[in-house]
């Protein structure tokens, strides 16, 4: 079964800085995606970027950015420039692409992430 | 576009009630599902539905039933609720079952069985 780990439950940023929260996962498989949600005080889950496993070229969404390094199985967010409207918890999630059937998704425990002024 | 509803938000249950927990899509989504969210634990999927008429369960399904009429709704009911079931629950759809279609999750419900 896949597992995702997320090692740091709780992370602070100065606005306007960078911060890269970490993410690792484990698998046998060779196609998946990853996934990176947000989940603010509302408690509404926000997809935030996602990255197919058989791209070699690291997903970018304008302030957020991973690092994917696919022989360590890591998958980590940056972003940059941060925001007051950042805060929140991030999961880390993965999903599996099997042929014929439908995949679930599988989430980390997640990082609190807090911003400083 | 209302997206993902789901209702109540907030219920509180006494042990041995069952109760039924709504979700509903308007984007004609194929793909729905139902996790909960426990402190320190992340998401954890309990039962899905690739289409109507069609479920099957997810990681932690014990203590639960859906069933999948039309494509629009995917309740999940508590038969006999139990302390253990306490959690924040959330529904989600994607457009197809393929693992690159984004999830669009509801805001939660947040039940409490005393």
């Amino acid at each position: 079964a896949q597992t995702v780990t997320q090692s740091q439950p709780e992370m602070s940023v100065q606005e306007a800085e960078t911060v890269t929260l970490s993410c690792t996962y484990d698998t046998s498989e060779s196609d998946y995606y990853l996934f990176w949600y947000k989940q603010p005080p509302s408690r509404q889950m926000i997809l935030v970027i996602r990255q197919e496993a058989y791209k070699q070229q690291n997903a970018t969404e304008n302030r957020f950015s991973v690092n994917f390094q696919k022989a360590a199985k890591s998958f980590s967010l940056k972003i940059s420039d941060s925001q007051l409207g950042d805060a929140a918890m991030y999961f880390c999630a993965y999903r599996s692409n099997p042929s014929g059937t439908a995949s679930k998704l599988t989430f980390g425990t997640g990082t609190r992430l807090q911003v400083t002024l | 576009n209302a997206g993902v509803t789901q209702t109540p938000k907030f219920q509180v249950l006494k042990t041995g009630q069952s109760m039924t927990l709504q979700c509903a899509q308007d984007m004609n989504h194929e793909y729905m599902s139902w996790y909960r969210q426990d402190p320190g634990m992340g998401l954890r999927l309990i039962h899905y539905s690739v289409g109507a008429g069609i479920t099957d369960q997810g990681e932690v399904p014990n203590g639960y039933n859906v069933s999948r009429s039309t494509t629009e709704d995917f309740p999940l009911r508590l038969l006999s609720a139990a302390p253990s079931q306490t959690s924040v629950y959330f529904c989600a759809s994607s457009y197809s079952r393929h693992p690159n279609q984004p999830q669009h999750f509801g805001d939660g419900t947040r039940l409490s069985i005393l």
